[in-house]
């Protein structure tokens, strides 16, 4: 059955640090991977996208890498602020629409 | 920026009644979904819907969940005769072109007692 592993459920970083959140998955050939970010209480909210065809994605600090071979994807936050501090959850879509979450890593940015 | 928005936020039923969630899409979409997360579990997808037909359900979706949309803004869940496992966070999402970035709303808090 398909599968998606987050790292680790909670990683703790030094402000000006960078984060870094890896995605695995197993039985899939996702079109594309996204990552969202969640905070307590609320819904996912979009972050990056990035195409099966693609290596790597930046929009501001934030980093994606995407490797099919090794059925992975690295999601990286450079200079990072206790406002990042969240909850970052990876999502396969395959050939329909639906998504497939990881369990999501949480992520505390210390000052 | 347009929003989804999800009411009620918070809903307390007793078990075997019907409870309908609501949601408002952003106006110019057209591709809908359902989305449920048990507390500390990952994110479900439960259904898609598109051209007022579903496109696509997971198990969870069984006979006691429907989907409808009413009207040109509303869509929305209902389930028949809640069981205390489906209390949950419902979310509802909504994206203009099918693939690609999902637009969720902050969910709605249903608490089965």
């Amino acid at each position: 059955s398909q599968k998606i592993e987050q790292n680790s459920e909670a990683l703790n970083i030094q402000e000006g640090k960078t984060a870094t959140l890896t995605c695995n998955y197993t039985n899939y050939s996702p079109a594309y991977l996204q990552w969202y970010r969640q905070d307590p209480g609320r819904g996912p909210v979009f972050l990056l996208l990035i195409r099966e065809n693609e290596k790597e994605k930046r929009k501001e600090r934030l980093k994606v890498t995407f490797d099919t071979t090794l059925k992975q994807s690295l999601f990286h936050i450079t200079a990072s602020q206790p406002a990042d501090s969240a909850t970052y959850l990876c999502a396969l879509e395959g050939n329909t629409d639906k998504l497939i979450f990881g369990t999501g890593t949480r992520l505390q940015v210390f000052p | 920026e347009p929003e989804v928005t999800q009411t009620p936020s918070h809903q307390v039923t007793q078990m075997g009644q019907e409870v309908i969630l609501r949601c408002v899409p952003i106006s110019n979409h057209l591709y809908f979904y359902w989305y449920r997360q048990i507390l500390g579990q990952k994110v479900e997808f439960l259904v898609s819907f598109y051209n007022n037909e579903i496109s696509e359900k997971s198990e969870i979706f069984d006979d006691q969940f429907s989907v409808e949309r009413p009207d040109g803004s509303n869509f929305t869940l209902k389930i028949r005769s809640t069981k205390l496992e489906d209390s949950a966070m419902y979310f509802c999402a909504s994206t203009g072109q099918g693939k690609g970035p999902q637009h969720f709303g902050d969910g709605t808090r249903l608490s089965i007692l």
